[in-house]
């Protein structure tokens, strides 16, 4: 049974591109939510898919973006790359109304924004 | 973004020894989650909490829900090696609201 799994693991960009990250839910989920971890910080939310719609969002800037396809998976989009972008994304994957023991995170990526 | 207050920010401990962190909020939540998180790796759940006053254990971990649902607490009871890495909370406010809100974390280390 295979859990959350995000491509790439690793990637560096430059200032003022744009960068698509991937994720797989576990098996059986339903929802996916993504988080940015800024190094020596917890993770922050920065919004939800589930039914291919963004149901919540945190406190992010329209340069973030997502989709959810039909298989559940899910890609989020940075816009025009700042430096303080730079961090590890999180996916989180889970079952819609469940309770909190059902959510699980995958090993993130980690982006690196020159 | 809002992060809950999670205290101490690092422990440095002698292997064997109790080990207690905790967490506090300015708003109420309906679930309490500990997660740890080794370097490179996503966080992993070690306990949920879902009921004011509750106290769960998971092997040597034992934490609670605080009965203002505004804090919880987390014990490590003899620590050993494997116990070293950054241990999170997190809230949930419920409301049918799934947005997870973490705190900085606490980084442990444990010294044999």
């Amino acid at each position: 049974d295979a859990g959350v799994t995000q491509s790439p693991t690793h990637l560096i960009k430059t200032r003022g591109q744009q960068v698509t990250l991937r994720c797989s839910p576990k098996s059986g989920h339903d929802t996916v939510s993504w988080y940015q971890q800024a190094l020596g910080q917890g993770p922050q939310f920065i919004f939800q898919y589930y039914e291919e719609e963004e149901r919540q969002r945190g406190n992010f800037p329209d340069r973030f973006s997502g989709h959810q396809f039909p298989n559940y998976s899910s890609e989020l989009n940075v816009n025009a790359l700042l430096l303080g972008d730079s961090a590890l994304y999180l996916c989180a994957s889970s079952l819609y109304g469940y309770s909190g023991n059902t959510i699980y995170f995958g090993e993130g990526s980690w982006l690196t924004v020159v | 973004g809002q992060q809950l207050n999670q205290s101490p920010q690092s422990m440095f401990i002698q292997e064997g020894e109790d080990v207690s962190m905790n967490c506090t909020s300015s708003s109420i939540f309906n679930t309490w989650l500990w997660y740890k998180q080794d370097p490179g790796e996503g966080p992993v759940l070690l306990i949920a909490l879902y009921k004011a006053g509750e106290l769960t254990s998971n092997g040597r971990l034992t934490a609670q829900f605080g009965i203002t649902r505004k804090d919880s607490f987390l014990n490590i009871s003899a620590s050993i090696p494997s116990d070293v890495g950054i241990y999170f909370c997190a809230g949930l406010p419920g409301a049918g609201s799934y947005q997870l809100t973490f705190g900085k974390g606490t980084k442990l280390s444990v010294i044999p």
